[in-house]
């Protein structure tokens, strides 16, 4: 199975700040997508990450709130920009892996706490 | 994407089977059924998946109604730490289908 890496793995941020996650993969991967699961809530999707060009955001997710990149085939940030208490929650980087199509893989997550 | 339905709770005595139902009434025909499970602080686990046949892996086993409008996982002899969150959740295969979670079941594992 892929071995993913978040960091950071939690943080304390100050409302209005911007935070940026990093998602790092140590095998070849076909698709990256970012979730958020709010406090005793399930999982959302918020984008798909494209390599080499814009994500494909959700419905209720704009680019302008949550930038992502994807610069390679393991590597993407996803930034939360002028964070408001509501953005408190767990920012989870997914991705599908050329050789296993039907298991899709979950990093460990960020815990992000907005004051 | 289809929706799923799953009771929001469940409890099972440690080594007893744990079997977790899941409607699915709107399945289109080239959409598979997956499990997933979350344990507390940890990312979603992939469990086991399958289109219309019984499938059994060494997690667990799934079962799939004829008309495919319902399943259930099968965990046959539950420990402490399969307590956990379980989504069953309906996508199609190989084409980068997203995963889109339902409320998923909370399984409490008990001694």
């Amino acid at each position: 199975s892929a071995v993913i890496s978040q960091k950071p793995s939690r943080d304390i941020c100050q409302r209005g700040t911007s935070l940026t996650i990093q998602c790092q993969v140590d095998s070849q991967v076909t698709m990256m997508f970012w979730y958020r699961q709010q406090p005793g809530q399930s999982l959302t999707l918020i984008a798909t990450a494209n390599q080499g060009s814009e994500a494909t955001y959700e419905s209720g997710f704009v680019i302008d709130k949550f930038p992502i990149s994807r610069p390679n085939l393991t590597f993407s940030t996803l930034t939360v920009s002028n964070m408001s208490p509501e953005d408190s929650s767990i920012y989870l980087c997914s991705l599908m892996t050329s050789g296993r199509s039907d298991e899709q893989f979950f990093g460990p997550g960020t815990r992000l706490t907005v004051l | 994407d289809a929706k799923t339905t799953q009771p929001p709770s469940m409890d099972c005595a440690e080594g007893r089977a744990a079997n977790l139902p899941c409607n699915h009434s709107t399945i289109s025909g080239n959409e598979y059924v997956y499990w997933y499970r979350q344990i507390h602080s940890q990312g979603p686990q992939y469990i086991i998946h399958g289109l219309k046949n019984n499938e059994t892996n060494e997690m667990a086993s799934l079962i799939i109604t004829e008309d495919r409008k319902s399943s259930t996982l099968i965990l046959p002899h539950a420990t402490l730490r399969d307590t956990a969150v379980y989504y069953c959740i309906v996508r199609v295969y190989n084409q980068g289908g997203k995963l889109i979670f339902g409320q998923g079941t909370e399984l409490s594992v008990k001694p």
